[in-house]
């Protein structure tokens, strides 16, 4: 596609609940990233993907975040047993090359509120 | 550890006026520096990057250099118009440190006519 796609563009959910946040990233990226951004803060890194291999989740801050990309495209980020410290919006990017070279390009994020 | 210092904000000009947004870094390899941009409703865009020292990135008139002596990558706009209202993202990635991005906590600028 044209740019990176998320959704849904907002979630709510009730504590205790499990979500599922997709990406679809641009059409041959092969890198795929997820970030959280809270209110007022920049993003901050959670989990990188290349291809379908994970190669880094040392951002994920507990064991109830997972995320997935079985076919090297479209990605899933998943929070089971939400807690309403996981209301934040949650950003994908994705790049084809280096990205200290060239950067990456950012969805429009997913705005998860936990009541 | 790698991380973004960024000025503090709300910053409101008047059309027309300079821009600065001061951004200074600490990272433990060869950083990669980039202003990110996010308009209201809307995801980051890339503005502008630099990937060495004394490299200055530019688009859309904003300009920033890359400074190793005073690990700044100051962002700068010699006439803003309100479009250029949004919040602004200094941001690195190290050589250390592969494809992780390390984001500045941003800063809101409002341009009044």
């Amino acid at each position: 596609g044209a740019g990176v796609s998320q959704s849904p563009r907002y979630k709510v959910a009730k504590r205790g609940q499990d979500v599922a946040l997709r990406c679809d990233p641009i059409s041959g990226h092969v890198s795929l990233f997820w970030y959280q951004q809270a209110l007022g803060q920049g993003p901050e890194f959670l989990t990188y993907f290349q291809n379908e291999a994970q190669l880094d989740k040392s951002g994920l801050p507990s064991d109830r975040f997972f995320a997935e990309r079985p076919e090297g495209s479209v990605s899933t980020l998943k929070i089971q047993r939400t807690q309403q410290e996981d209301s934040a919006v949650y950003l994908c990017a994705s790049s084809w090359g280096e990205v200290r070279v060239y950067g990456y390009t950012f969805g429009s994020g997913t705005r998860l509120t936990v009541v | 550890g790698n991380s973004v210092t960024q000025m503090e904000g709300p910053v409101t000009l008047s059309e027309e006026a300079f821009l600065t947004i001061n951004c200074t870094y600490t990272a433990t390899g060869y950083p990669s520096l980039f202003w990110y941009v996010q308009y209201p409703g809307e995801g980051l865009q890339l503005l502008l990057k630099a990937t060495k020292a004394d490299d200055k990135g530019s688009n859309k008139g904003f300009e920033a250099t890359y400074r190793k002596e005073t690990t700044s990558f100051h962002l700068e706009k010699g006439s803003v118009q309100v479009s250029d209202s949004a919040v602004y993202f200094c941001a690195l990635s190290d050589s250390n440190t592969g494809n992780q991005f390390y984001f500045g906590t941003g800063t809101s600028l409002t341009v009044i006519p």
